[in-house]
């Protein structure tokens, strides 16, 4: 059962205009949410996080969106650039079990 | 600090012979994950340790697969015998016990790419 899913396997933004990755989740008792960029030949890197009890965190042209009663959160980045080009996973954490729990991945194309 | 460090980069090697990956976690992080990733199943989570211990290897998809962690500042991943199945990149990440405002971050790897023919 996968407990993070991330349903776009690619998506495709102009330059310039907003791009959001979406994920959903099954598990209530995850208390931190965390995305991850993936470029081509490297290891995932940090991206920015949420606490479950925050709805909302900003980091420059990035921000992530907590809906706990919907289970949903997205990475909102504003303006896309040719750089944010990557995979974005998303990933899950509960308790002090420190496994993440990962999505599938999103393909973030940024149009020239 | 440089990292987490992995060795090799690259790796084909024929059917049937022995793997072996290694890493190298950042100094002071207490657990350590192998991921596989591939295209159709993404990022899996092999096995992790914690203060060298595993502590949970459900996600080794067969006898074949063994890992060891004899110190702190090192671990390896081992296929014996390999298959083609097995090709994929092989990342390895260390984190922390203590919780930061990011959550339980993990730091990964380059990877180790994996070619079985």
């Amino acid at each position: 059962d996968q407990q993070v899913k991330q349903n776009s396997p690619s998506l495709s933004v102009q330059e310039g205009r907003i791009s959001i990755l979406n994920c959903d989740y099954t598990n209530s008792m995850f208390d931190y949410f965390l995305w991850y960029k993936k470029y081509p030949a490297e290891g995932p890197t940090f991206l920015i996080s949420i606490s479950s009890i925050k709805d909302k965190n900003e980091d420059g042209r990035f921000t992530v969106f907590l809906n706990k009663s919907a289970k949903h959160l997205s990475l909102h980045i504003v303006p896309s650039q040719p750089g944010d080009s990557a995979v974005y996973f998303c990933a899950a954490s509960a308790g002090s079990n420190y496994q993440l729990i990962w999505g599938a991945g999103t393909k973030l194309i940024i149009k020239p | 600090d440089a990292g987490v460090i992995q060795s090799p980069r690259h790796e084909v090697t024929e059917m049937g012979q022995e793997v072996t990956l290694r890493c190298k976690p950042i100094s002071g992080h207490d657990y350590l994950f192998w991921y596989r990733q591939t295209m159709m199943r993404g990022l899996e989570l092999l096995i992790y340790f914690n203060n060298n211990v595993p502590i949970d290897d459900s996600g080794m998809p067969e006898d074949r697969f063994s890992a060891k962690m004899p110190n702190a500042s090192f671990s390896t991943l081992k296929i014996q015998p390999s298959e083609p199945r097995d090709s994929a990149v092989y990342f390895c990440a260390s984190s922390s016990k203590l919780i930061t405002r990011r959550g339980y971050e993990q730091y990964f790897g380059p990877g180790t790419r994996l070619t079985v023919t």
